[in-house]
């Protein structure tokens, strides 16, 4: 079965702007979780999504948002975008209260910010 | 805040090896640790996982070791593989239904052919 798909892999961005990311999530999942990866802290927490409802959000600053859609897919925006936001963005999809064993990750978009 | 550490940051072992991470928490309401594996491009896999109930979990070469008391576990890799090179994650999450995981900072492991 298809994975979680996440579009675009690779965008460069400038100091200012604002990007949209994409997350696809496996057929029949509804949960989809955002998670920043950077080289000094890891993978730290965004958000989740279920039912297009946001459930659990990290502690990042309101430039960071997201939404889902009916189908389930979701997307993350990042508004006024500083060089610190440059990092690897990856979702994950899961059915909800299936546990953390159903958690799949995407292979995540690289967002540069110059 | 870090809530879950992870040690060491890198690792280089020798082929055939036992590769040994350990990772630290505080939080008492974590109720699942898994641990991730990622390869350079692509997003982490979930490479093996455990409750507080059980002590140890083998699948294959992983095993996790857990110690409750102690609130610590470790994955460890037995007879390790030039193909195991990659980052290791630990991660813990609370049970309160969502999927939020709290991961270690990673350890990059070199198994040496």
């Amino acid at each position: 079965k298809a994975g979680v798909t996440q579009t675009p892999r690779y965008l460069i961005k400038t100091r200012g702007q604002q990007v949209t990311l994409s997350c696809s999530p496996i057929s029949g999942h509804r949960s989809v979780s955002w998670y920043q990866q950077t080289p000094g802290q890891g993978l730290q927490f965004l958000f989740e999504y279920f039912s297009e409802t946001q459930r659990n959000k990290g502690n990042f600053p309101g430039r960071f948002s997201g939404r889902q859609f009916s189908n389930s897919r979701s997307e993350m925006n990042v508004s006024t975008l500083e060089l610190g936001d440059s990092a690897l963005y990856l979702c994950a999809s899961s059915f909800p209260g299936q546990g953390g064993d159903g958690y799949t990750f995407g292979s995540g978009t690289r967002l540069t910010v110059v | 805040q870090q809530q879950v550490k992870q040690s060491p940051q890198s690792l280089i072992v020798q082929k055939g090896g036992i590769s040994i991470i350990n990772c630290a928490y505080e939080n008492t309401a974590f109720d699942y640790f898994p641990w991730y594996q990622q390869f350079p491009g692509k997003g982490p896999a979930l490479l093996i996982a455990i409750r507080p109930d059980v002590s140890e979990k083998k699948e294959g070469r992983f095993t996790i070791s857990f110690n409750k008391s102690a609130k610590q576990f470790s994955l460890h890799i037995m007879d390790s593989q030039p193909g195991d090179s990659a980052t290791y994650f630990c991660a813990a999450r609370e049970d309160t239904g969502f999927q939020k995981l709290v991961f270690g900072t990673g350890t990059r492991l070199l198994v040496s052919p």
